[in-house]
């Protein structure tokens, strides 16, 4: 079965100090994946995918297939990067869009 | 000014009604997505659709219509059929092929069965 996995629901840290945000997946294809992030009352928009290995605000994410894992990373957290994100997972040939459930990421001062 | 607009942003209905709501974009974009998003569900596939005049269910289909007439448009119905239909739905679209399959979400659309 196809599956996006964030194990997190919410995950606190202090400004500065180092953030992951775990996701795993569950694809037999060949996977494209997404970060996602949803600021408040923003609409959900890309923050990076894995294909362009691109640093976007700091973050990045590194696809690693043999543990089917995309996690995303930051070095030192700021406070606004407090939002909601989400995980994606995009099936080759029918193209379904696959979300995680999200991990709420609150940055305290 | 291009961009995925859903309408309307507040939904009503009274149980035992059919209720659309509506979709469009201007990107030109192939692939269209409806999600229903649920405090600590993260966002659940309902209907996708890759080409006009052709969709496949998601994860949650049953108690939900779409059609796909045009290229631009993907209205979803949430019928009476819909067990708990109370909730926040998000409709998306992006390109297919090439680099940028990036999703463009619309504001969403909260309905509320009274």
């Amino acid at each position: 079965a196809q599956r996006v996995t964030q194990p997190e629901k919410l995950l606190s840290v202090f400004k500065g100090a180092p953030v992951e945000l775990k996701c795993n997946y569950s694809y037999s294809g060949s996977p494209e994946l997404f970060w996602y992030v949803q600021y408040s009352r923003q609409r959900l928009q890309l923050l990076l995918r894995h294909i362009s290995r691109e640093s976007i605000k700091g973050f990045t994410a590194d696809l690693n297939k043999g543990e089917t894992s995309f996690h995303l990373k930051k070095p030192f957290a700021q406070e606004e990067d407090s939002a909601m994100y989400y995980c994606a997972l995009l099936t080759s040939g029918t193209y379904k869009y696959i979300f995680g459930t999200g991990t709420r990421l609150k940055v305290l001062a | 000014d291009g961009g995925i607009t859903q309408s309307p942003k507040y939904l009503f209905r009274k149980e035992g009604q059919n209720v659309t709501l509506s979709c469009e974009q201007n990107l030109n974009h192939d692939a269209m997505y409806w999600y229903r998003q649920d405090p600590g569900q993260g966002l659940r596939l309902i209907y996708y659709s890759q080409i006009v005049n052709d969709f496949q269910k998601g994860d949650i289909a049953e108690g939900y219509s779409v059609s796909r007439e045009k290229k631009e448009s993907f209205p979803l119905t949430v019928t009476s059929a819909q067990k708990n239909p109370t909730a926040f739905y998000l409709c998306a679209s992006s390109m297919m092929r090439g680099l940028n399959t990036e999703a463009f979400f619309g504001q969403g659309t909260r309905l509320t069965v009274v």
